[in-house]
Parts: structure tokens; C-alpha cells; sequence
């Protein structure tokens, strides 16, 4: 275990439901992040949280939506997606950013297997 | 072009063979190189972290980063088949920097 849990860890959804992907971390840390890992792709970013302020949206479609209440939890809600959505969508925590040379490793959890029909 | 990229394989060795993982890059602002290891329904776990050019080893791993020629690479000595797994390479350009940029990874089997 890497102190970041989420879940669920596999949803199915039709492209008119609304439903949401949590992440929590036990380690302390202050950023959160979410990425989308799809088949012969690399990872994508798509959002970060630094102390609960999103410092990044790499320009992801308003039909993904986070939320980071406070700095242990993430949250993704999701509506009216479409199936090339589909993919495994992970979150991670590290340290919050540095403008120095502290390392701010990032520890991924597992990962929610997403498919839309 | 992709920032970085790598050869998403797959690739099959015997059991006790010397593997050879590799990335290139384009952006020479990259100074920090690290390698993620990721088994089959997990998220990815850091396995090695270089900075600028040279060698680090761990066990029976050795990350080398050549800066020069915007190339990386993670050797695998005496691999096992529990190093069966996605190998990904990462970079960012400085050590407090959030935004990594990922190669695709390689998948790994080694046969017993």
C-alpha cells in the first residue's frame, strides 16, 4: 500500500450518468493530483491541488470536474462522458511544490478503471 | 514530436538476462529523471530518481542519464520474473516541480 487509496477501483457508466472517483491520502502530504492513463499513451496530468487550490487544469474538458475539500482528500465528478474517456484514471500526492530542491515525489494509488458505454 | 518517448515493447527476456530500458527526450530543460515501475492493475511506484548526467545503482538496478545526447536508460541486472511489469520513464525540469512529463512505457515480461 502507498498511503493513497481510491475508489472505486472499476466503474462502468452509460454517457448520461453523473458519478465521482474519490482519492484519499494518509501520508501527510499537500498537493493531489489526477491523471489519465489510456491505452498506448502516456500519463496525462490533469489537475493539481496545492493545499487545497488548484494550481493546474492541463485544459481538461469541463466534463471532468474536481474538488479537493481538504488536503487529504480528491475528488473527480464526472458527467455526460464520452467512451474515449475511458481509461484508468489515477491519483497521487507529494509534498506541495517547491521553489527550492526539495523532492517532490509523487505516490501514486491504484487507480479507478473507468469504462463509458 | 512527444517530449519524451519510449518504445512501448513488449519485450520478452529469459529469466536472468540483462535488460536494457531506454528513453529519449527532446526538452534539455529536463534535469531530473526518474523511472516508475507498474505492475498490472496498480498505480506506478517510483523505482529510481537521477539528477542531470551519470549513474545510480540500487541493487540490481542502475539508472544513467546522458544528458548530452537527451537520453535515458534503467538496466535491469539478473532480472527475475517478478520484474514483469510496465516500465515508465519520467522528467521534470527542476526537484520541486509537480508537472512531469511521462514517456509511454515499456512492458516487461521475463520468461522463468
Amino acid at each position: 500500500e502507498t498511503g493513497v487509496t481510491q475508489t472505486p477501483r472499476h466503474l462502468v457508466m452509460g454517457m448520461t450518468n453523473k458519478k465521482s472517483l474519490k482519492c484519499e491520502q494518509h501520508l501527510g502530504h499537500n498537493a493531489m493530483y489526477w491523471y489519465k492513463q489510456s491505452a498506448k499513451k502516456p500519463l496525462e496530468l490533469m489537475f493539481v491541488y496545492n493545499f487545497k487550490e488548484q494550481t493546474e487544469n492541463n485544459s481538461v474538458p469541463s466534463r471532468f470536474s474536481p474538488e479537493c475539500p481538504n488536503s487529504s482528500h480528491l475528488f473527480l465528478h464526472l458527467h455526460t462522458l464520452q467512451p474515449e474517456d475511458s481509461a484508468l484514471y489515477l491519483c497521487a500526492s507529494s509534498r506541495g511544490r517547491d521553489r527550492g530542491f526539495r523532492n517532490t515525489e509523487a505516490f501514486f494509488g491504484q487507480g479507478t478503471r473507468l469504462t463509458v458505454v | 514530436q512527444k517530449e519524451v518517448e519510449q518504445d512501448p515493447g513488449p519485450l520478452s527476456v529469459p529469466e536472468g538476462a540483462i535488460v536494457s530500458l531506454n528513453c529519449t527526450y527532446s526538452n534539455s530543460a529536463f534535469q531530473y529523471f526518474m523511472w516508475y515501475r507498474q505492475y498490472s492493475r496498480k498505480g506506478p511506484e517510483l523505482l529510481m530518481y537521477t539528477y542531470s548526467s551519470g549513474n545510480k545503482e540500487d541493487g540490481r538496478f542502475t539508472a544513467q542519464v546522458d544528458k548530452s545526447s537527451k537520453y535515458i536508460s534503467l538496466f535491469i541486472r539478473d532480472s527475475q520474473p517478478s520484474d514483469s511489469a510496465t516500465y515508465l520513464c519520467a522528467m521534470k525540469q527542476r526537484a520541486g516541480a509537480q508537472k512531469l512529463v511521462f514517456g509511454q512505457g515499456t512492458r516487461l515480461t521475463i520468461n522463468p
